[in-house]
């Protein structure tokens, strides 16, 4: 079955404690992104890959980061996390801008 | 930069019709439209592409204009199943061909 596979689906951690959230694609897709989702804000793209060893800063990129070593994963790392990062975060990939992009199911992280 | 997306919200009995708009700023090659229900993944709708070219959905129809870079979804005979935020994605000429920039987000709700 094609899919992308987030994990975890929930996370609680305090302030200043690393944490990397885990993307993985079964489509030997190129493209990858992170978005992270707030009320009223839809979904603000935080990184994005166009294959591996190339990726670019989304819109908002600050206090985060992220690897593309292979094709099907695409990690994002919160070194230091804070109180401003409790946010829903999605994973996604696709073929390219003229085809579909799939959605990981989720990650909810609350940071106190 | 987000494309803007109007109405932020609208309420429907079941069968009227609704249209959700989507405007940027930049000049456009693609837009996509994704349906999000509470709590889980966008999921695909309809991909519109620079020229005419369009891939979704049998029973969502939508528009393109390049020369405005505006997009409208139209929801017909809506049904109870049509609830949930819609969203814009455009893919814009300059940036990364897979680089999908999300709107805030329609929230629409179908009564019976």
């Amino acid at each position: 079955e094609a899919q992308v596979t987030q994990n975890p689906r929930y996370l609680i951690t305090v302030t200043g404690k690393k944490l990397t959230v885990t993307c993985s694609q079964n489509m030997n897709h190129e493209y990858m992104s992170w978005y992270r989702q707030d009320p009223g804000l839809g979904l603000r793209q935080i990184y994005y890959s166009m294959n591996v060893e190339v990726t670019d800063k989304g819109d908002v990129p600050e206090g985060y980061k992220v690897s593309r070593k292979e094709k099907r994963n695409f990690p994002l790392i919160l070194e230091s996390p804070s109180p401003n990062q409790t946010s829903l975060y999605f994973c996604a990939s696709s073929l390219g801008g003229k085809t579909e992009a799939f959605f990981g199911q989720g990650t909810r992280l609350t940071v106190v | 930069q987000q494309p803007v997306q109007s109405p932020q919200a609208v309420i429907l009995r079941e069968g009227e019709d609704a249209v959700i708009n989507c405007s940027s700023s930049k000049a456009l090659y693609s837009v996509h439209w994704y349906r999000q229900k509470h709590g889980e993944a966008p999921v695909f709708l309809m991909i519109l592409l620079k020229g005419g070219e369009q891939k979704g959905h049998e029973k969502i129809s939508a528009s393109f204009n390049e020369k405005k870079q505006q997009s409208s979804l139209y929801l017909t005979a809506s049904q109870l199943s049509y609830s949930g935020t819609y969203f814009c994605g455009t893919g814009n000429y300059g940036g990364s061909q897979g680089n999908l920039i999300f709107g805030k987000g329609t929230k629409l709700s179908v009564k019976p």
